[in-house]
């Protein structure tokens, strides 16, 4: 079965510009995450969806940052501008039915902003 | 707000020592999971504990959840150079609503052949 699929698996940008970050979650599965890891923060969940709807977005940044997920099979999240101070590896994630079931991580994307 | 800490940090070992990684939360969870990363990876599930004062097993690996449901610990009996990662613990409290599954700092492992 395929696992969690992350687009682009490696994106350097500069600072100012737009990044979008694609996921596909498991099929089947109704819950999605997004993460962020840094060396200095470690991991923090930056927002959930169940069913397609945000329930948690309490760690997303700023207003810079924003995630839509318009189906069962897609999701995005976006930077608009990018800051350096936002290079990180963003892990989506999913699991069948929220986050006290087995949470699949997607490789990651990898963001370096100049 | 809830929080999970892991100790130590960092963990150096030679190839057939033991290794255990510790973590407390600063309050009472429901579960806690675990995770390994392997470097330039993603975190991949181990197990999830629930059951205070539960152990499960995983060939070398021995899991305990404490009897409080506040602690947790990792433990690898003779480490090989394949369990080099860091290892996460994540934790679901009880008074905790919503999504926020609190990742402990993780314990990087390394194993000198």
């Amino acid at each position: 079965d395929a696992g969690v699929i992350q687009s682009p698996r490696h994106e350097v940008t500069e600072m100012g510009q737009e990044v979008t970050l694609r996921c596909k979650p498991i099929s089947g599965h109704n819950s999605l995450f997004w993460y962020r890891q840094t060396m200095m923060r470690g991991l923090e969940l930056l927002i959930y969806f169940n069913n397609n709807v945000p329930i948690d977005d309490s760690g997303m940044p700023e207003d810079r940052f924003s995630a839509k997920m318009p189906n069962a099979s897609f999701s995005t999240l976006k930077i608009q501008p990018s800051e350096p101070r936002d290079s990180a590896v963003y892990f989506c994630a999913s699991s069948l039915r929220g986050p006290w079931f087995t949470i699949y991580f997607g490789e990651g994307s990898w963001l370096t902003v100049v | 707000g809830q929080q999970v800490m892991q100790i130590p940090q960092y963990q150096h070992v030679q190839e057939g020592e033991d290794f255990t990684t510790y973590c407390n939360s600063s309050t009472t969870l429901s579960n806690i999971q675990w995770y390994k990363q392997r470097p330039g990876g993603h975190p991949v599930f181990l197990i999830q504990l629930v059951k205070s004062g539960e152990v499960k097993k995983q060939k070398r690996l021995t899991f305990q959840f404490g009897e409080a449901k506040k602690n947790s610990s990792l433990h690898i009996t003779a480490t090989q150079t394949t369990d080099v990662g860091t290892y996460f613990c994540a934790g679901w409290g009880k008074e905790t609503s919503g999504s926020r599954l609190t990742f402990g700092e993780g314990t990087q492992l390394t194993v000198n052949p």
